[in-house]
């Protein structure tokens, strides 16, 4: 196991609500980045935090949000949910000059109705 | 535009034969690569780091041409537990932004 937790492992929501997943990082690691999954696709990144501030976006809209706190752990919040963002979202972590090696999590299931 | 292509498959391939796939990278600034491997509905976990030519662990062997701007992954002697998605991953640097996810390469072992 990678020490990475992350909840809440599955849920449903509608169209136009909100969410917040979050995410415990590995021991000894200082970085938290944000990935999206579809089905059959590779993950996407979406962000990237490190001493409590983005460090790193990828193509996602500003309705993406995250936070990393004191301890390391780190929010993922999506608001104004639409279809297409079901898919599954993990959470990596990882030491700031490290050599690019993830440690994921075992991932948050969205479904949006 | 970054980009790393794998062949889809799916792959099948009885148990106890040899498989390879390759991955292929558009991104010449690549510093490292990465296999990592995914169960169904699981999240990825690393399988190998190929930082030069290439590394072997066991049954698995990766290799990389820089030239020809591919990286191939080699199982022999293939079980049934290998059957998973496998991605490749490109590295240029500067952490997670700088990492760039195949789309994966489906593998089924059969008996």
């Amino acid at each position: 196991e990678t020490g990475v937790t992350q909840s809440p492992t599955h849920l449903i929501k509608t169209r136009g609500q909100q969410v917040t997943l979050r995410c415990s990082s590995q021991s000894g690691h200082n970085t938290v980045s944000w990935y999206q999954q579809a089905l059959g696709q590779g993950p996407q990144f979406i962000f990237q935090y490190y001493r409590e501030e983005e460090n790193g976006r990828g193509n996602f809209p500003p309705r993406f949000s995250g936070l990393q706190f004191p301890n390391y752990s780190s929010e993922l919040n999506v608001n104004a949910l639409e279809l297409d963002d079901s898919a599954l979202y993990l959470c990596a972590s990882s030491r700031q000059g490290g050599s690019g090696e993830l440690f994921f999590g075992e991932g948050s299931r969205l479904t949006v109705l | 535009r970054k980009e790393v292509e794998q062949d889809p498959g799916p792959f099948n391939v009885p148990e106890g034969a040899t498989v390879a796939f390759n991955c292929t990278y558009s991104n010449s600034a690549s510093q490292s690569f990465f296999w990592y491997r995914q169960d169904c509905r699981k999240e990825p976990k690393l399988l190998m780091s190929v930082y030069s030519s290439g590394n072997e662990d066991g049954r698995f062997t990766a290799q990389l041409n820089r030239a020809s701007q591919y990286i191939s992954l080699l199982i022999r002697d293939s079980k049934l537990s290998d059957s998973a998605t496998y991605l490749c991953v490109g590295y240029s640097g500067g952490g997670a932004d700088g990492l760039t996810f195949g789309k994966g390469t489906h593998l089924i072992i059969q008996p």
